[in-house]
């Protein structure tokens, strides 16, 4: 079975801080993404890649970075935390190829609160 | 430009009562369709998704879809609602933005489900 996995489930840092949100998938894909939940917007990308060392902006990408050493990880970083921030934080993945058929598997998520 | 809307934020069905969720989306070519669901504190669960052929698709949990290109419309439905599938459901578009396969995220209906 598919497997994503987010390293922690609830985060609570303070503004300023440098903060790391990790995630590992098990399938070989490709493809990884990072996505920001809140209430009322739905999903919004924040940036995905498509290979190692490779990365693309998505919709809000600004305050973020990403790296991709391996291809099975995939880390989300804030710069300087805000508290606008506080959000939940989706990782995903697909397939070799990342063609349009393919579905998206998740990762649990990380329910980060930035004070 | 790409888009998904879900035109109900909440709904509040009994149990064993049908259910319909609304999804409408713009995408300018054959659009490629997907429904999550994400259980409370859990991360996205694909139920169903249409590529092309039979517009009547199924998929897990007992729940289907029917996508109709006139009303640029992708409705999930179930006959029968069980207190279980009480969560957060989520239609998506699979795009191509500057040649990367990305996922449109419509803004989510949040589903409550009356013993």
């Amino acid at each position: 079975d598919v497997k994503v996995t987010q390293s922690s489930r609830y985060l609570v840092k303070r503004t300023g801080e440098k903060v790391f949100l990790e995630c590992v998938q098990d399938m070989d894909h490709e493809n990884m993404f990072w996505y920001r939940q809140d209430p009322g917007l739905g999903l919004r990308l924040i940036y995905f890649s498509y290979d190692v060392k490779m990365k693309e902006k998505g919709d809000i990408p600004e305050g973020y970075s990403v790296s991709r050493e391996k291809k099975e990880r995939f880390s989300l970083i804030l710069e300087s935390a805000s508290t606008n921030q506080t959000s939940m934080y989706l990782c995903a993945s697909t397939s070799p190829g990342g063609s349009r058929d393919q579905p998206q598997h998740f990762g649990d998520g990380t329910r980060l609160s930035i004070l | 430009a790409q888009s998904v809307t879900q035109p109900d934020i909440h709904i509040t069905v009994s149990e064993g009562a049908s259910l319909e969720l609304r999804c409408n989306y713009s995408y300018g070519a054959t659009p490629y369709l997907f429904w999550y669901v994400q259980s409370p504190g859990q991360g996205l669960q694909l139920l169903l998704k249409y590529f092309s052929g039979d517009t009547l698709v199924q998929g897990i949990k007992g729940f289907e879809a029917e996508f109709k290109r006139s009303q640029s419309s992708f409705n999930l439905r179930k006959p029968s609602v069980h207190w279980s599938d009480a969560a957060e459901y989520f239609c998506a578009v699979a795009g191509l933005s500057g040649g990367y396969n990305k996922l449109i995220f419509g803004a989510g209906t949040r589903l409550a489900v009356h013993p």
